[in-house]
């Protein structure tokens, strides 16, 4: 059983540009939970989904972040027009239904915006 | 605002010795408590978990203790072993388990 995977690992985009984030979660796993550890400091929340419905999204800035997990594919977390304070790690996490209590995270992908 | 604190940045431990890591969270809603360990480059990997029912839960070399009035939680490890050595975060959620609140870690080094 392959865990949540992550791509890219690292990711490089210019300030203004987009960036995509692709988590595929384990097999069986219904719920994907994103988050963003800046340096320095511990995860922080951004976005909790389960397929097609954003659950709670509390977490994630008003503007230009935007996450979904479709029926089909992997979920994606969206960044426009990014700046350098989006550079960061940013980790998904999987869980199964219908206890959620217990998360697997993927190895993360970097984000540099230059 | 941080509602988990991991107040030591870094903890170094002989090997054989026990390893205690500490948490402290603010809200009285959470009811569940978790440990990841983290490797450089990779994400958190599940270690050892707590409900707030309980005030201790084992799991081979690694115990979790909860102090509820006191907000306080910690991991002992015993005995610690040099590929012990990483980075340990604690987390907790509330009744509606939709966030989890992660301390900032705590890098712990076994010095063989």
């Amino acid at each position: 059983n392959a865990g949540v995977m992550q791509n890219p690992r690292h990711l490089v985009r210019r300030r203004g540009q987009e960036a995509r984030l692709r988590c595929s979660p384990m097999k069986g796993h219904s719920h994907v939970y994103w988050y963003r550890q800046l340096p320095e400091e511990g995860l922080k929340f951004m976005v909790y989904l389960q397929k097609e419905n954003i659950i709670d999204e509390s977490g994630m800035p008003k503007e230009r972040f935007s996450a979904e997990f479709p029926k089909e594919g992997p979920s994606i977390l969206r960044i426009q027009q990014v700046v350098r304070g989006d550079s960061a790690a940013y980790f998904c996490a999987s869980s199964p239904p219908p206890d959620p209590d217990t998360q697997y995270f993927g190895p993360g992908t970097r984000l540099t915006v230059l | 605002d941080q509602q988990v604190k991991q107040n030591s940045p870094s903890l170094s431990v002989q090997e054989g010795r026990i390893s205690i890591l500490n948490c402290d969270y603010t809200n009285s809603m959470f009811d569940y408590f978790l440990w990841y360990k983290k490797y450089p480059a990779e994400g958190p990997t599940f270690l050892i978990s707590i409900s707030s029912i309980k005030d201790k839960n084992e799991d081979g070399r690694f115990t979790v203790f909860l102090n509820k009035s006191a907000k306080h939680l910690s991991l002992h490890i015993v005995p610690s072993q040099p590929g012990d050595s990483a980075v340990y975060f604690c987390a907790a959620s509330g009744p509606a388990g939709n966030q989890f609140y992660f301390g900032t870690g705590t890098s712990l080094t076994v010095i063989p």
